[in-house]
């Protein structure tokens, strides 16, 4: 079955290390794949998305995700996390069902930044 | 066109109660989507249009959920006999084609909040 799987519920960092947030998805071909934030009481917003070019994807504020095939994941990173980071994060794939390709939605990372 | 736009942002209303929701799109985007997210849970989709057609629907959406979008333009979705599971904030967003093909860039409203009493 097609899906898409964010391993952490929740990610907690200080200010100035690395961010690692998990993606893995399942699909029979090679989908579009995205990152989009969404900060409290704010709409969702793109941070990145793969369209089958390089794979690894620079992003805005310092994110960037590579692409793996071979392992089905899209993991995002980021080296030096700010507190302005805190937020939730949703990986999104493009999914097939119906005739139609669907961006489905991960169930979110969480990222707690310490200072 | 500052981007997409959604009414009412805040909607309270009594368990019985038909409500609905609109959603203008980015004007030249021609695909318009409907999701509904709970607390501490991802955008769950529930449908979506290519100009004025409806062409997928998911089976979160019961009979008592209906969606069009008439002209291709802004689109409503109504929900009758709420419930208090119904209870969720919608999300609308909108993309465009690029060369033909979907960017699949989804560009969000604020959302309507739901709460059913």
């Amino acid at each position: 079955a097609q899906s898409v799987t964010q391993l952490d519920s929740h990610v907690s960092v200080s200010e100035g290390t690395p961010v690692l947030l998990r993606c893995n998805y399942s699909s029979s071909y090679s989908p579009s794949l995205f990152w989009y934030v969404q900060h409290p009481n704010k709409g969702l917003q793109l941070l990145l998305k793969y369209t089958s070019a390089a794979t690894l994807v620079k992003g805005i504020n310092g994110f960037e995700a590579e692409f793996k095939k071979s392992e089905t994941s899209f993991h995002l990173t980021k080296p030096s996390a700010h507190m302005s980071d805190a937020a939730e994060y949703f990986c999104v794939v493009s999914l097939f069902r119906g005739g139609s390709y669907i961006p489905t939605f991960g169930r979110g990372t969480s990222l707690i930044v310490h200072p | 066109d500052t981007g997409v736009s959604q009414d009412p942002r805040h909607k309270i209303t009594k368990r019985g109660q038909n409500v609905t929701f609109r959603c203008d799109p980015i004007s030249e985007h021609n695909r318009l989507y409907w999701y509904r997210q709970t607390l501490g849970q991802g955008p769950e989709f529930l449908t979506y249009f290519q100009n004025e057609a409806q062409l997928e629907k998911s089976r979160l959406l019961s009979d008592r959920f209906s969606a069009e979008r008439p002209k291709g333009s802004f689109s409503t979705l109504e929900i009758q006999r709420t419930e208090q599971g119904d209870s969720a904030m919608y999300l609308c967003a909108s993309s465009s084609l690029s060369r033909g093909r979907d960017t699949g860039e989804l560009f969000f409203g604020e959302g309507s909040r739901l709460t059913v009493l």
